[in-house]
């Protein structure tokens, strides 16, 4: 079974507004961590945005949100004001704590597009 | 400084060839990975290395042969490659935290910028 699904292969957002990118997962480890990756065409993958299971607060970094819904199982990557530079491939990935080691699990991806 | 640095860039190479892809890190970290991206297709873990030792190695055909010198270098050396193994070559390292015996799920993993490789 997949443990990280990602539904988007591509999505297309218009410059300057906001769009969210979905991300669930599946896990039995109480202790997990969520990870975004962006990888541009130059094939680069970034590290965007942490948020751990315990974490009580949805992580942000700058433009970058995290929309944890734990019950759900879900992780959502929101990104306001969308720009040029944004179009690009997006992972979401998870490491877990207990059974993980040094495995982290990968999506398949969403391909971002930002038009201007 | 979150910088992993790989050379070369782009690598083109015959089937009998031999050849090397190289890694570095100065940011203290003790976990370095090697991963293989197709086209459109997230990572696909190849080799860790923790502390310089060997840790996983995700059943590996031998053509491809890690090695670890120290702590800030990893290579991958290739060996009478496939054309089938043309992909992005990725370098990933991490703090390799530990908490109470376990992987931290906190192990944040910083990539370099990949080989795009070419098996001719």
């Amino acid at each position: 079974a997949q443990k990280i699904t990602q539904t988007q292969p591509g999505m297309f957002v218009q410059e300057k507004e906001a769009v969210t990118l979905d991300c669930t997962y599946d896990t039995s480890d109480p202790s997990y961590g969520l990870f975004w990756y962006k990888q541009p065409s130059s094939g680069e993958m970034i590290f965007l945005i942490y948020q751990g299971s315990y974490d009580q607060q949805n992580a942000t970094e700058g433009r970058y949100s995290l929309n944890f819904q734990k019950a759900r199982k879900s992780a959502n990557l929101v990104i306001s004001a969308s720009q040029l530079g944004d179009s690009a491939m997006y992972f979401c990935a998870m490491r877990e704590g207990r059974g993980g080691g040094f495995k982290t699990i990968f999506g398949a991806g969403t391909r971002l597009f930002v038009k201007a | 400084d979150t910088e992993v640095t790989q050379t070369p860039k782009h690598l083109v190479m015959g089937m009998t060839n031999k050849k090397s892809l190289k890694c570095e890190q100065h940011m203290g970290h003790r976990a370095m990975y090697w991963y293989k991206q197709k086209a459109k297709k997230p990572p696909e873990l190849m080799f860790v290395y923790s502390y310089e030792k060997l840790s996983i190695n995700e059943s590996v055909p031998s053509r491809f042969s890690p090695e670890c010198p120290n702590s800030s270098l990893l290579n991958l050396h290739l060996h009478a490659l496939q054309p089938e193994d043309s992909a992005l070559y990725l370098c990933a390292s991490s703090q390799a935290r530990t908490s109470g015996g376990f992987r931290e799920s906190t192990d944040t993993q910083y990539f370099g910028p990949g080989t795009r490789l070419t098996v001719l």
